[in-house]
């Protein structure tokens, strides 16, 4: 079992869709949960960052997690062809160190 | 500097010979990790330092791979006799403290041939 999980996709949206990506980690004192973008060619890019149960909005933005259910998620709504990229889960425990474990990320296209 | 700085961008090296990756971080910023990604793969935990702490070396794949970090800001990664297999995109990143995100350089692209 890895670490962190991702569905690789691709994810194709239409534009103005809600696109909704899913993330699962097997560590239970994992403490941490980012979302990052990465353009093709390009280096990861932190998006959203989550630390407690429940839901975090930032924009178009809104990462949602559930550590009973080991599970953290990013929706993105109004969805826009510049949102096509590579969403990337990353997790780790906190405290004295912050190794980040990453998922292999989940495809994301937004079709117009 | 206003970002993680890295460099060169890219590198391509005959297999044997050492190379010698540079990261600078965000200023301020006390930790300072390394990661690598090949191709169509997820990124891959190399090296951690933080502060004047022991460095978690934890994710280097062979002896042939060291790092150090001066005056608690420059990194530098060192791969001797490189083999085909180290080809991939080192990434540098950097964060104030511990628990937060993490932020990236550009990377350095390495190709062995």
């Amino acid at each position: 079992q890895k670490e962190v999980e991702q569905n690789s996709g691709p994810l194709s949206v239409p534009e103005g869709a809600i696109a909704s990506l899913n993330c699962t980690y097997s560590d239970r004192v994992s403490q941490s949960f980012f979302w990052y973008r990465q353009y093709s060619g390009k280096s990861p890019e932190l998006i959203m960052s989550i630390y407690s149960n429940g839901d975090k909005e930032d924009g178009r933005f809104t990462a949602q997690l559930n550590k009973a259910s080991q599970y953290v998620s990013l929706l993105i709504r109004d969805s826009q062809p510049s949102d096509s990229a590579t969403y990337l889960c990353a997790v780790g425990r906190g405290g004295g160190g912050n190794k980040l474990t990453f998922g292999t990320g989940t495809q994301l296209k937004v079709e117009l | 500097g206003a970002g993680v700085s890295q460099s060169p961008s890219n590198k391509v090296t005959e297999k044997g010979k050492d190379v010698e990756l540079r990261c600078d971080p965000i200023s301020g910023h006390t930790a300072l990790y390394w990661y690598r990604q090949s191709l169509g793969q997820g990124l891959e935990f190399l090296i951690y330092f933080q502060g004047n702490s022991a460095p978690d070396k934890s994710g280097l794949p062979s002896d042939r791979f060291s790092a150090e970090r001066t005056g608690g800001s420059v990194s530098t990664l060192t791969i001797q006799r490189t083999q085909q297999e180290d080809s991939a995109v080192y990434l540098c990143a950097s964060s104030y403290g511990t628990g937060g995100g993490y932020t990236f350089g550009s990377g350095t692209r390495l190709t062995v041939v």
